[in-house]
C-alpha cells in the first residue's frame, strides 16, 4: 500500500524568514505529485505538480517554488515567508495523471507566518 | 469554462436524518467527479468518484453520489448521519493539465 508523509506537521515561523516543506511517497515508483494550498476555512488552491524527477510545472507560484529531488519526494520551499503564506499546505499524489487519475492527499502542514 | 459550485457553504442535520450535499459543475466534455471530505485539521480523503457508467455511485463509509448530466449536478447523498460525519466535503472536477477544479466546499454540522 502507498503510504504519503508530509514534513513537518506545523510551523510557526517570521515573516521574512525561508521556508522548506516535504512530501515523500513510498509504495508507489513515479507518481505524480503535486503541491496545494488551503487558507483557513477556504478551498484549494493547486500550486504546483510534477510527473517526473526533476521536472516541475507552476500553477500558481505565490512566491513560492518546488522541486523534486529524487522519485518519492516533493519539497516546497521559499527564500522569505510573507503574511499570506499562512494556512494548510497539502502535498497528494496520482497514478499515472491520466484522464481517469485520482489524487491522492498527505496529512498536511500547517504553517503560521507572524 | 470549467467550474464547480457548491451553493451550500454550510448544512445542518439531525443525527439519524438523510443527508444531501450539492455539487454543479461545468464542463463541455465527460467530467471526471469527485467527492472529498476534510475533518478537522487532517488531509483530504476521497469519498467516491465517477466517469461513466451507472450514475448512482457507492463510496466509503455509506456515501453515495448521483451524477445527472441533464443538471450538470453530482450531488452527495447519505442515508443515515452520524456525528463522526461533521466535516468538510469538497466537490472536484478532473481538468486540464493535471489539475483538479474545487468547489468551496460543504461544511456539514450534525446536532444530536
Amino acid at each position: 500500500a502507498q503510504t504519503i508523509h508530509q514534513w513537518p506537521v506545523a510551523e510557526i515561523k517570521a515573516v521574512g524568514s525561508p521556508l522548506s516543506l516535504g512530501c515523500t511517497i513510498k509504495g508507489k515508483s513515479s507518481p505524480n505529485l503535486y503541491w496545494y494550498w488551503q487558507a483557513t476555512g477556504g478551498t484549494l488552491q493547486q500550486l504546483f505538480y510534477s510527473i517526473t524527477v526533476g521536472q516541475v510545472e507552476s500553477v500558481v507560484q505565490l512566491n513560492l517554488s518546488a522541486s523534486r529531488p529524487k522519485d518519492d519526494q516533493f519539497i516546497l520551499s521559499t527564500e522569505k515567508l510573507l503574511l499570506s503564506h499562512s494556512g494548510f499546505y497539502l502535498c497528494a499524489w496520482s497514478p499515472t495523471g491520466g484522464y481517469q487519475d485520482t489524487q491522492y492527499f498527505g496529512p498536511g502542514t500547517r504553517l503560521l507566518v507572524l | 469554462a470549467q467550474s464547480v459550485t457548491q451553493p451550500d457553504a454550510r448544512v445542518t442535520v439531525s443525527e439519524g436524518a438523510s443527508l444531501q450535499l450539492r455539487c454543479k459543475y461545468s464542463y463541455s466534455a465527460t467530467p471526471y467527479l469527485f467527492w472529498y471530505v476534510q475533518y478537522p485539521r487532517q488531509g483530504l480523503q476521497l469519498l467516491l468518484k465517477y466517469y461513466s457508467g451507472d450514475p448512482v455511485v457507492q463510496g466509503v463509509n455509506s456515501f453515495e453520489a448521483e451524477f445527472s448530466k441533464s443538471n450538470s449536478s453530482f450531488h452527495l447523498q447519505k442515508a443515515s448521519v452520524h456525528w463522526s460525519d461533521s466535516a468538510v466535503y469538497f466537490c472536484a472536477l478532473k481538468g486540464s493539465n493535471y489539475q483538479l477544479i474545487w468547489g468551496s466546499g460543504t461544511k456539514l454540522i450534525i446536532k444530536p
